[in-house]
């Protein structure tokens, strides 16, 4: 899988939008770029997933630039609850153990009240 | 959304026995399950990839030996943690793929002591 970047922490106001920036300059042509998060001691939630257009949903948005070497996540109103490990993972998902994931260190998203 | 459960949530054992973690996918099927681990403050690492009807692969550096997968059913896959020891005290998360929708879910975590 493609190596991601992401800052290690960032921090947001209540309410406010949250963008969460991630680079992915050697993904390839086949390969989806996953947000997943992860609140302390739960299993990684899936937030949203593409390949190239942006894709929004009812938890966030999905910006992905048109080289496709980074990408931004926005929570557009970020709540107390929000706070948690945001992982930026690309991945193929043609089957088998295509669909596995690495996940690298993420960032950690504090919302403030 | 589809749910992926694990049993026991938590399991506290001695050294040298060994534990079972079930792994589900309670509404749809998953012929492909991964397991990870996590230990405090650090992210999730891949263990193995676990086959419906087949081998598990494992990545490098786990011992198959000592964690054994079974994956008897498209719903149903099994990490057995033998002889374990107080370094195997960890997180272990499952997550199972749908192959329709190509999202993949995580179980709850299974949080394993060895004392």
């Amino acid at each position: 899988d493609a190596k991601t970047t992401q800052p290690p922490s960032m921090d947001c106001a209540e309410g406010r939008a949250a963008n969460l920036p991630c680079n992915h300059s050697t993904i390839s042509g086949n390969e989806y770029v996953y947000w997943y998060r992860q609140i302390h001691s739960q299993g990684p939630q899936y937030i949203i997933h593409g390949l190239k257009n942006n894709e929004t949903n009812e938890m966030a948005s999905l910006i992905i630039t048109e080289d496709r070497k980074s990408s931004t996540l926005i929570l557009p109103h970020a709540t107390l609850r929000d706070t948690a490990v945001y992982y930026c993972i690309v991945s193929q998902n043609s089957g088998g153990s295509n669909y596995k994931l690495t996940f690298g260190k993420g960032t950690l998203l504090t919302v403030n009240p | 959304g589809a749910v992926v459960s694990q049993h026991p949530s938590r399991v506290i054992c001695k050294s040298g026995t060994s534990v079972k973690i079930e792994c589900r996918s309670l509404d749809f099927q998953a012929t492909t399950m991964f397991w990870y681990r996590q230990f405090p403050k650090q992210s999730l690492m891949l263990m193995a990839t676990s086959n419906e009807g087949s081998k598990a692969t494992y990545e490098q550096g786990v011992e198959k030996d000592k964690f054994l997968i079974n994956h008897a059913s498209l719903t149903l896959s099994t990490l057995t943690v033998t002889s374990a020891h107080p370094e195997d005290s960890s997180f272990y998360i499952c997550s199972a793929p749908d192959r329709i929708s190509y999202e993949q879910y995580f179980g709850p975590g299974t949080r394993l002591t060895v004392t």
